[in-house]
């Protein structure tokens, strides 16, 4: 059974440039989060997809934002970058089964802003 | 509003000791908990989880922790520490139908 595939593994660019970062779940699984991490601020909700809904959100502006497909693929999209936004992205899939739920991480991707 | 403290940013144990990573959690709810660890440039792996069976939880590679409500706390224990176990280790607590929220995570250290 495949894991959480996240693309790209690393990316870097400019400030005031977007970027668009890929998850693919564990089959099966229709829940989907993204979490930044950073040496600072620790790992940080950003927000949650089921059933290409978004269900929950994170205090991140509105420079962050995601969307789901059909197959579960989620997307997290982030526009004039700043700085401040290198961090680990990491997306984790569930199968939101009520408190048997527990999350798998993709390895993340490492964006870097110049 | 659910939160995570772990009590210490950095532990350091010699290979072969015990090891205690320290977890207290604070939830409105029954919560699940778990705990994660991140090996460098790695994603987070789970270790074991806490969801409101059995308070003495087993994980993997040898690690359990044990869900003390009273003290709300769910720290992490392994009786003989080896190389391959350092690197950061995360407590989670997640309720149904809101997010994961992590700890501010522990850095474990194994020295020979």
């Amino acid at each position: 059974k495949a894991g959480v595939t996240q693309t790209p593994r690393y990316l870097i660019k400019t400030r005031g440039q977007q970027v668009t970062l890929s998850c693919s779940p564990i089959s099966g699984h229709r829940s989907v989060s993204w979490y930044q991490q950073t040496p600072g601020q620790g790992l940080q909700f950003l927000f949650e997809y089921f059933s290409e809904t978004q269900r929950n959100k994170g205090n991140f502006p509105g420079r962050f934002s995601g969307r789901q497909f059909s197959n579960s693929r989620s997307e997290m999209n982030v526009s004039t970058l700043e700085l401040g936004d290198s961090a680990l992205y990491l997306c984790a899939s569930s199968l939101d089964t009520g408190t048997n739920t527990e999350a798998f991480f993709g390895q993340g991707t490492r964006l870097t802003v110049v | 509003a659910q939160s995570v403290t772990q009590l210490d940013s950095h532990v350091s144990v010699s290979e072969g000791t015990p090891v205690l990573l320290r977890c207290n959690y604070s939830s409105s709810y029954s919560p699940s908990l778990f705990w994660y660890v991140q090996h460098p440039n790695k994603g987070l792996q789970l270790l074991l989880k806490y969801t409101s069976a059995a308070t003495l939880v087993k994980g993997i590679n040898g690690f359990e922790a044990e869900f003390k409500k009273s003290e709300t706390s769910f720290h992490l224990t392994k009786p003989s520490a080896h190389m391959s176990d350092a690197a950061e280790y995360f407590c989670v607590v997640f309720v149904y139908g809101q997010n994961f929220v992590f700890g501010p995570g522990t850095r474990l250290s194994v020295l020979p």
